[in-house]
């Protein structure tokens, strides 16, 4: 089987840097991607990751590096608007099935 | 563009009540994904479907649950009889090619009373 592991809470200053972090154990991995949701809202596709290495998105980058089997999402210039839970999903080969994390919550403070 | 639209946004029902969830995924979009979410066991892929064939199920719950993609516009979930633990968020969600950026629906808020 597959399993995820994100940290349920993360609390950061508006202006500031925060990483989310996301490991994995899973056979046949193929990428992982990150989503993005408000409470009430529906998840939002942020970014995705095949290859070892940092995506950038703007002021979301992600990162990902196989041989640890590990994986961030960085969230730069923090604004109150990125309050929200952000989930990790490992996409596996194959057939690529997906599985989703348990989510990090973020809350951004003045 | 439209997004992924889901019908309805709000049900309620009593148990052993049939409940049948509707989607429209975008169009030219090839990928078609049914996820439950509850506070207790985070977000669940149900089943997804490639080109209106199922792909794979394997996250159904159980019987009570089918769903099917009758064209590339169209795909229901259904549950029968439904029970007070069904009650969740279901999101359709859809992908034009590829699974990991998946089009999230606003979602169908169930509960079973």
């Amino acid at each position: 089987g597959q399993s995820l592991e994100q940290p349920s809470e993360v609390t950061a200053v508006e202006g500031a840097i925060v990483q989310i972090n996301c490991t994995y154990q899973t056979s046949g991995f193929y990428g992982l991607s990150w989503y993005q949701q408000h409470d009430g809202g529906a998840p939002t596709f942020l970014s995705y990751n095949a290859l070892d290495g940092l995506e950038e998105t703007g002021r979301f980058s992600s990162f990902l590096s196989r041989s640890d089997s590990y994986g961030y999402l960085l969230l730069q210039e923090l604004q109150m608007k990125d309050s929200a839970s952000y989930f990790c999903a490992v996409i596996i080969g194959g057939y690529q099935k997906v599985t989703f994390g348990t989510g990090t919550k973020l809350q951004v403070i003045p | 563009d439209a997004g992924v639209i889901q019908s309805p946004r709000h049900e309620v029902t009593e148990m052993g009540q049939e409940v049948t969830l509707r989607c429209k995924p975008i169009s030219g979009h090839d990928y078609l994904f049914w996820y439950r979410q509850t506070m207790m066991r985070g977000l669940e892929l149900l089943i997804y479907f490639n080109n209106n064939v199922p792909i794979d199920d394997s996250g159904m719950p159980e019987d009570r649950f089918s769903a099917k993609m009758p064209n590339a516009s169209f795909s229901t979930l259904k549950i029968q009889p439904s029970e007070p633990r069904d009650s969740a968020v279901y999101f359709c969600a859809s992908s034009p090619g590829k699974v990991e950026t998946q089009y999230f629906g606003p979602g169908t808020r169930l509960l079973v009373l």
